[in-house]
């Protein structure tokens, strides 16, 4: 089984400054990981992925995430908030072997930006 | 860019009626999800369809509900008798690849399903 914990369900920050959410998972096999972002009144929107190779990986906005097997984490990190970087961010987890592609998400964490 | 779409946006019904949610995936997509959110919850899988059937669901997913594809478009999940606790935001997914796991899936703006 596999399972994902969001450690802040709200983080504030203000812009200019380095955003930080966190995300450990739990899994048994290899996992591959993502970072969705919902903007209000929209759907999930995929920031970001990890399967195989390069431990860092970028993804759209200037948002990038790093895999650390050892920690079993993979926080998302932006070096400086915009406004339009307010939305809810939820990081997920499925495996190699999930023919079904079933993600797994965790509870989510809303991002405010203040001026 | 292409999105998937979903209708309706928001539905009330009373509890024991029968609802249905709709979903038109990305065209070229072969790979079709559901996924649900109670407000406060995380988001959760319900199924996957790949091929004209069921490749996986969830626990939650039982007998009240279905999913089908009527035709080359849509995509609807239908729930028969709803409970109070069906009450949650519905995500339709769809993909395209065919890399188990490594599926990226793009996600409608969901249906929010009130039962009264």
């Amino acid at each position: 089984a596999q399972s994902v914990t969001q450690l802040g369900s709200h983080v504030s920050v203000s812009e200019g400054a380095l955003v930080l959410l966190r995300c450990n998972y739990s899994s048994s096999v290899p996992p591959y990981l993502f970072w969705y972002v919902q903007y209000p009144n929209q759907g999930l929107q995929l920031l970001l992925k990890y399967t195989t190779g390069a431990t860092l990986v970028k993804g759209i906005n200037g948002f990038e995430a790093e895999f650390k097997k050892s920690e079993t984490s993979f926080h998302l990190t932006k070096p400086s908030a915009h406004m339009s970087d307010a939305a809810e961010y939820f990081c997920a987890v499925t495996s190699p072997n999930n023919a079904g592609n079933m993600l797994t998400f965790g509870g989510g964490t809303r991002l405010m930006v203040k001026p | 860019e292409p999105e998937v779409t979903q209708t309706p946006s928001h539905q009330v019904t009373q509890m024991g009626q029968e609802v249905i949610l709709r979903c038109v995936p990305i065209s070229n997509h072969l790979y079709f999800y559901w996924y649900r959110q109670i407000l406060g919850q995380k988001v959760e899988f319900l199924v996957s369809f790949y091929n004209n059937e069921i490749s996986e669901k969830s626990e939650i997913f039982d007998d009240q509900f279905s999913v089908e594809r009527p035709d080359g478009s849509n995509f609807t999940l239908k729930i028969r008798s709803t409970k109070l606790e069906d009450s949650a935001m519905y995500f339709c997914a769809s993909g395209g690849q065919a890399v188990p796991g490594a599926n990226v899936l793009t996600f409608g703006a969901g249906s929010r399903l009130t039962v009264l």
